[in-house]
């Protein structure tokens, strides 16, 4: 069974840092990564897909890198805005076995950029 | 081009009541899936739709909960009756391929319809 856990549960840095959040999963047959962001009362926007052959994905100031066989995935915040805060979701997608695919999320960490 | 639109956005019901939650998929995305959060849990796969075809229905918790999707367009989740360990956040969304190869975004999740029973 897969799991997905997200450290820290909640983070709080002043504005302007770098910072990473980590994520990791008990299953390394997952055939891509997803990191969301979720703002409060709303959905989950994608910020980046990482596939099972790659080794990281960069967007902006976000960095996410995956390394499959040790099972972890971390997200890099670079120059944090308080624009930025939010709670951030890592979703890996494995075979459910049922001809269907599943994202498997963790508990997320919530971001908060203090100005 | 539009996004996953979900309504309504919130529902507060009494338990033993009917509620149907409805999902528009991105024009064209084949696959559609509904998830949902319950307070405190991580959000967790309910089931997938291959166009009108259930492909996959092993994370519905019981037979309280039924879904459609007509025509392979929009899908509705009916509870029915609805219980109090109901209530959580159902999120619908699609993707135009199973592996998100042919995007950069994978999934493409709605805003959610946040169901409180009482």
């Amino acid at each position: 069974k897969q799991e997905v856990t997200q450290i820290p549960a909640a983070l709080s840095v002043p504005e302007g840092e770098n910072l990473v959040l980590n994520c990791s999963f008990t299953d390394s047959a997952i055939y891509n990564l997803q990191w969301f962001r979720q703002d409060p009362g709303k959905g989950l926007t994608s910020l980046l897909l990482i596939q099972s052959s790659q080794r990281e994905q960069t967007s902006g100031r976000l960095n996410a890198s995956l390394d499959k066989s040790s099972g972890r995935s971390t997200l890099y915040i670079a120059a944090s805005q308080p624009g930025d805060s939010a709670t951030y979701l890592c979703a890996v997608k494995r075979n459910s076995g049922a001809g269907s695919y599943q994202l498997t999320f963790g508990k997320g960490t919530k971001l908060s950029v203090i100005p | 081009e539009a996004g996953v639109t979900q309504f309504p956005s919130h529902s507060v019901i009494e338990k033993g009541q009917t509620v149907t939650l409805r999902c528009d998929p991105i024009s064209g995305h084949d696959n559609l899936y509904w998830y949902r959060r319950v307070m405190g849990k991580e959000i967790k796969f309910l089931l997938h739709f291959v166009k009108e075809s259930k492909q996959d229905e092993s994370g519905m918790p019981n037979n309280r909960f039924l879904a459609e999707r007509t025509g392979g367009t929009y899908s509705t989740l009916k509870v029915q009756p609805a219980e109090l360990e109901d209530s959580g956040v159902y999120f619908c969304a699609s993707s135009q391929d199973l592996w998100g190869f042919l995007d950069n975004y994978g999934y493409t999740f709605g805003s959610g319809t946040r169901l409180t029973v009482v």
